[in-house]
């Protein structure tokens, strides 16, 4: 049972554009919600997390909207820029002990 | 660096053949997480360490399938008796107990079954 599904699979943006990835999650435990960026080659990274007690959250370029009644989250990235080019996974988590992500989002960014 | 790191980074095996990866997490983080990914699909998680104690293990481990931590610092994945279905990345990251649940990943240890 897949605990935390991502759409969608591959994204196709224009520079300067809007990105946004959506993510549902079933388990209404989960208190931790984490967004990845993935490179080739790399481990991911953490771009930004929530937790349930907020419905937005904002770093930079980056936003989380959380719906919380609807077991939703989503990633936005403002004025996407080329180099934002990569996989991005969102996940899920509750006491930290285990961490559930999804199947990932491939970003591209044309210039 | 400070960074995780893990060792090898990559691994060509046999199957049927055993193999260990190590994992060097950030000095004093007491979480320690191993992941698996395989191509096109998020980590999946395998086990969880809290210090030297293993306090997770996801029901898909197989039995072949052992890891270890034993001084609380860094840590060894073990694959007995390899399959081509065991061929993807090993991650590992780690966190500290206290101040927030942000995980920092190592690059991975790329592991290729023949």
């Amino acid at each position: 049972q897949q605990q935390v599904k991502q759409s969608p699979q591959s994204l196709i943006v224009q520079k300067g554009g809007i990105s946004i990835i959506n993510c549902a999650y079933e388990n209404t435990a989960f208190d931790y919600f984490p967004w990845y960026q993935q490179f080739p080659g790399k481990g991911p990274a953490l771009l930004i997390a929530i937790r349930p007690d907020v419905s937005e959250k904002k770093e930079g370029r980056f936003t989380i909207s959380f719906n919380k009644s609807a077991k939703q989250f989503s990633l936005h990235i403002m004025d996407s820029q080329p180099g934002d080019s990569a996989t991005y996974f969102c996940a899920a988590s509750w006491t930290g002990n285990q961490f559930y992500f999804g199947t990932g989002t491939s970003l591209t960014v044309i210039p | 660096d400070t960074g995780v790191s893990q060792d090898p980074r990559h691994k060509i095996t046999k199957r049927g053949q055993n193999v260990t990866f190590r994992c060097d997490p950030i000095s004093e983080h007491n979480r320690l997480y191993w992941y698996r990914q395989t191509l096109g699909q998020g980590p999946e998680f395998l086990t969880y360490f809290q210090n030297e104690a293993q306090l997770e293990k996801s029901r898909l481990l197989s039995d072949r399938f052992s890891a270890e931590r034993p001084k609380g610092s860094f840590s060894t994945l073990e694959i007995q008796r390899t399959e081509q279905g065991d061929s993807a990345m090993y991650l590992c990251a780690s966190s500290p107990l206290t101040g927030g649940l942000q995980q920092y990943f190592g690059p991975g240890t790329r592991l290729t079954v023949t």
